[in-house]
């Protein structure tokens, strides 16, 4: 009954640290996402992948870069961490048809803060 | 661009009373429209689905309303109780592609 499972929960970075947000999922959907949420805004889409080997850029990739090796595992790579990216990130899956678009599942979030 | 709003941000009732969520799209070219809730510091848990097609939705005390013409959706919440407090976010499909754009949310807070 996993889901959608981020890891960490919470993280502080210095800047220009590295990290890596880690997520996966059991649900053997197609499509997954990255989304951040800044307070009071509605949520970004940072990447997104169609499937296993595919992925482009969504509303805000600046400073991100993905990768999608299997269908489960889609983790969101921050090169040089900067104030900017001190966000809520959030991970998402969906099956996803061109004659069905259906229901996203998330994660519970990671909370970055970059110091 | 489809830009997304919901009004109110925040939204505080007595318990018992009925909620009414306001959503607005720009673009009415939609696949379809989803109403999420959110508990703070947890993730999205869907809670509708409107197709395009249709006019509204139920699942027990929650009801929503899709037009498509005017670009509005309206949640409504019947007989609200301390445990519907959270944030509700209503995010729309374009036709032509999968993306969600999300409005800001409205905070609700239902006291005891």
């Amino acid at each position: 009954n996993a889901g959608v499972t981020q890891t960490p929960k919470f993280r502080i970075l210095k800047i220009g640290q590295s990290m890596t947000l880690q997520c996966a999922q059991d649900m053997n959907h197609n499509y997954m996402y990255w989304y951040r949420q800044d307070p009071g805004m509605g949520l970004k889409l940072i990447y997104y992948s169609v499937g296993a080997g595919i992925t482009d850029k969504g509303e805000v990739p600046n400073g991100y870069n993905v990768s999608r090796s299997t269908t489960e595992d889609f983790p969101l790579r921050l090169e040089l961490a900067a104030p900017s990216q001190t966000s809520v990130y959030f991970c998402a899956s969906s099956y996803t048809t061109y004659l069905a678009k259906n229901i996203q599942y998330f994660g519970a979030g990671t909370r970055l803060s970059v110091l | 661009k489809q830009e997304v709003t919901q009004i109110p941000a925040a939204l505080s009732v007595p318990e018992g009373e009925n909620l009414v969520l306001n959503c607005s799209f720009t673009d009415s070219a939609i696949y379809n429209l989803q109403w999420f809730r959110q508990d703070p510091g947890k993730g999205l848990t869907s809670l509708l689905l409107i197709q395009s097609s249709q006019r509204e939705q139920t699942s027990g005390r929650l009801n929503a309303s899709l037009d498509k013409s005017s670009g509005r959706s309206t949640l409504y919440i019947a007989a609200s109780q301390p445990g519907d407090s959270a944030t509700y976010l209503c995010a729309v499909t374009r036709s032509n592609d999968y993306k969600l754009s999300f409005g800001a949310g409205t905070t609700v807070t239902v006291r005891a």
